[in-house]
């Protein structure tokens, strides 16, 4: 499977606790995104790498949330000190900035409950 | 304020029908995608448009951009159980760069 995958698929947290989510894209792809989705809604935008560089950060990611992509590949995002507010499901998206404008390739996300 | 407004939200049907889906904005985009979600999975790309007027035809669903680059509709003919989902309209603005704006989703429910 060449997809994009992320780990985990799910995470049970108490609040205050850290978790860190995991998204290998598509090997050829240099751009990826991270999105949260709640239950009934659309995708989110969270923030954008190109290649390592992280280009873009929304709003809604608070000074608790983080995202790397120490080497282009893989990337990692963190929550410290997570908050019920943050149950959600976080989906990783890739590109290639040789394909059609726009389109995304998505994970299957990583669903948080925070208790 | 959603900047893509979907409609409508919620909409169950019985297998054989026809159904339109619309995603409306009052701003332009340089592309728009829409994508299919079932649940506990992430969205799947159905289908890029990028020229306004467009129209692209996907087996039995047909997808529009509209003149002005602000609208675009999603149409199923004879609708089955297995195009239950929820589909997600989604907007590159150029001046968003690589981003996509995602609308709140219509959540389809097809009955057999």
């Amino acid at each position: 499977d060449t997809g994009v995958s992320q780990d985990p698929r799910h995470k049970i947290t108490k609040r205050g606790q850290n978790v860190t989510f995991r998204c290998d894209p598509i090997s050829e792809h240099n751009r990826l995104y991270w999105y949260r989705q709640t239950l009934g809604q659309g995708p989110e935008f969270l923030t954008y790498f190109q290649n390592e560089a992280q280009l873009e950060k929304s709003r809604l990611l608070s000074d608790r949330f983080s995202a790397e992509r120490p080497k282009g590949s893989f990337s990692t995002l963190e929550i410290q000190r997570t908050e019920q507010g943050d149950s959600a499901m976080y989906l990783c998206a890739s590109s290639s900035d040789r394909g059609a404008t726009g389109e995304l390739f998505f994970g299957e996300g990583s669903r948080l409950t925070v208790l | 304020t959603q900047l893509l407004e979907q409609s409508p939200q919620f909409l169950s049907i019985q297998e054989g029908e026809n159904l339109t889906v619309y995603c409306n904005s009052s701003s332009v985009f340089s592309s728009l995608q829409w994508y299919r979600q079932e649940p506990g999975e992430g969205p799947v790309l159905l289908v890029t448009v990028v020229t306004g007027g467009e129209v692209k035809k996907l087996k039995r669903l047909t997808f529009q951009f509209g003149d002005a680059r602000k609208d675009s509709s999603l149409h199923i003919t004879a609708a089955q159980p297995g195009d239950t989902g929820l589909y997600l309209c989604a907007g590159a603005m150029e001046t968003s760069g690589s981003r996509l704006t995602f609308g709140e989703g219509t959540q389809l429910t097809v009955n057999p």
